[in-house]
């Protein structure tokens, strides 16, 4: 009964080169989220998709940045040109239901930019 | 944005003490979980609540949904060493959009001394 998958676990960017962070839902979870958690703090959200849909990116910065969830594979979180501020824990989660409840999330991928 | 105030910021602790720790919001919130992280790894769910006033345990694990649904604690009895860790709060208002996604407090590090 596998969780929710995160590749990878760990990435090195140089700045201005592309960062593409996977995320595989649990079986069965049609809903995902992506957090962001700078050292020493809380995860901050990001963005939320379903399937083909993104339902809220009011957490997400208006450049650079770019999420998708294909009816097909895992959830794709894109950075471009990465900038050092960009180094960060993210994470995924996935729900069942988008409404409210529990979520589950991933093992994360830390992005280090160079 | 939203901000989840969670105290306190650490703790230290000798083994087989009780830990309490709370969370409080300037606003209301549907649901409460509580979550804790390993170094390197991500959020593991602890505990949810869906009710105000609602009192929940997991083992040695305790957490209530304050009547005013601004505020929840986690209670922690006997605490062992595999305790150590960092707990968070989260808050989740309701709705299909932007309702599901989680708040996170700034975290309470927990450390046990054998």
């Amino acid at each position: 009964n596998a969780g929710v998958m995160q590749n990878p676990r760990h990435l090195v960017r140089r700045r201005g080169q592309e960062a593409r962070l996977r995320c595989s839902p649990m079986k069965g979870h049609s809903h995902v989220y992506w957090y962001r958690q700078l050292p020493e703090e809380g995860l901050k959200f990001m963005v939320y998709l379903q399937k083909e849909n993104i339902i809220d990116e009011s957490g997400m910065p208006k450049e650079r940045f770019s999420a998708e969830f294909p009816k097909e594979g895992p959830s794709i979180l894109r950075i471009q040109q990465v900038v050092r501020g960009d180094s960060a824990a993210y994470f995924c989660a996935s729900a069942t239901t988008g409404d409210y409840g529990e979520q589950y999330f991933g093992p994360g991928t830390r992005l280090t930019v160079t | 944005g939203q901000q989840l105030n969670q105290s306190p910021q650490s703790m230290f602790i000798q083994e087989g003490e009780d830990v309490s720790m709370n969370c409080t919001s300037s606003s209301i919130f549907n649901t409460w979980l509580w979550y804790k992280q390993d170094p390197g790894e991500g959020p593991v769910l602890l505990i949810a609540l869906y009710k105000a006033g609602e009192l929940t345990s997991n083992g040695r694990l305790t957490a209530q949904f304050g009547i005013t649904r601004k505020d929840s604690f986690l209670n922690i009895s006997a605490s062992i060493p595999s305790d150590v860790g960092i707990y968070f709060c989260a808050g989740q208002k309701a709705g299909k959009t932007s309702g599901s996604r989680l708040t996170f407090g700034e975290g309470t590090q927990l450390t046990v001394n054998p």
